[in-house]
C-alpha cells in the first residue's frame, strides 16, 4: 500500500527566508505526487502536482518541488516566503492506475516569523 | 469558477443520531470523495465513488455509508454518530480525464461536533 511521510509536524521560518518542507513516498510504481495547501478555515488547494517529465515542477504562489526517484522524496521549495504563506501543506500521493483517491501525509503546519 | 459545495459548515448533533453531510458539485466531475481531517493524522480517506449509485471504501470506511443518487450530489451518513466521529469532513471531486484524479477539488469542509 502507498503511504506518505512528511517528517516535520511545525516549521518555523522568518519572512523572506527560504522554505523545504519534506515529504517521503512509499509506491512500488511510479506515483503521481501532489502539494495542497490549506489555509485557516479553508478547502485545500493545489499547489502543483509531478507525474512524469522533467522532475522539477513549478507551482502556484512561486512554490516548486523536485522529485528524487533515489530518494523516494518530493521536497517542496520556495525561494522567499511571505506571511501569507502560513498554512498547513500536505504531500500526497496516488497510485497510477485507478479513480481511487490519493493517500495524504499527515501534514506539516508552517509558521511565518515577522 | 469551479465550485464544491458542502451543505453546512458547522454541525453539533447527539451520540446516536443519523447524520447526513451532503456535498454538490457543479463541475460534472465522475469522481467525488469523502476524507476525514483530524490533527496530527491529516486527510484520511472514507468512501469515494466513481459514477452514480457506485462506491468504493477508503482507508476507514467504518460506521459511515454513502449514497451517489445523482452525478452531482455525493452524501456522507453516519448511521449512528458516536463522539469518535467529531472531525472535520472534507469533500472532493474530480475528473479522470486524460490521466486520473489529476486534481482534486475540494469544499471548504464542515466540522462535526457529536456530543
Amino acid at each position: 500500500a502507498q503511504s506518505v511521510t512528511q517528517p516535520d509536524i511545525h516549521i518555523t521560518v522568518s519572512e523572506g527566508a527560504s522554505l523545504e518542507l519534506r515529504c517521503n513516498y512509499s509506491y512500488g510504481a511510479t506515483p503521481y505526487l501532489f502539494w495542497y495547501v490549506q489555509s485557516p478555515g479553508q478547502g485545500l488547494q493545489l499547489l502543483l502536482k509531478y507525474f512524469s517529465g522533467d522532475t522539477l515542477v513549478q507551482g502556484i504562489k512561486g512554490f516548486e518541488a523536485e522529485f528524487k526517484r533515489s530518494q523516494s522524496s518530493f521536497n517542496l521549495r520556495k525561494p522567499s516566503v511571505h506571511w501569507s504563506d502560513a498554512a498547513e501543506y500536505f504531500c500526497a500521493v496516488q497510485s497510477g492506475g485507478g479513480a481511487d483517491g490519493l493517500t495524504f501525509g499527515k501534514g506539516t503546519h508552517l509558521i511565518i516569523q515577522p | 469558477d469551479v465550485k464544491v459545495t458542502q451543505s453546512s459548515r458547522y454541525l453539533v448533533k447527539r451520540t446516536g443520531e443519523k447524520v447526513f453531510l451532503e456535498c454538490v458539485q457543479d463541475m460534472d466531475h465522475e469522481n467525488m470523495f469523502w476524507y476525514r481531517q483530524d490533527p496530527g493524522l491529516g486527510l484520511r480517506l472514507i468512501y469515494f465513488s466513481y459514477d452514480v449509485k457506485m462506491k468504493e471504501k477508503g482507508d476507514i470506511p467504518e460506521g459511515y455509508s454513502v449514497s451517489r443518487e445523482k452525478k452531482e450530489r455525493f452524501s456522507l451518513i453516519l448511521e449512528s454518530a458516536s463522539t469518535n466521529q467529531t472531525s472535520m469532513y472534507l469533500c472532493a471531486s474530480s475528473s479522470p480525464g486524460g490521466q486520473r484524479n489529476e486534481k482534486l477539488f475540494f469544499g471548504s469542509g464542515t466540522q462535526l461536533s457529536v456530543l
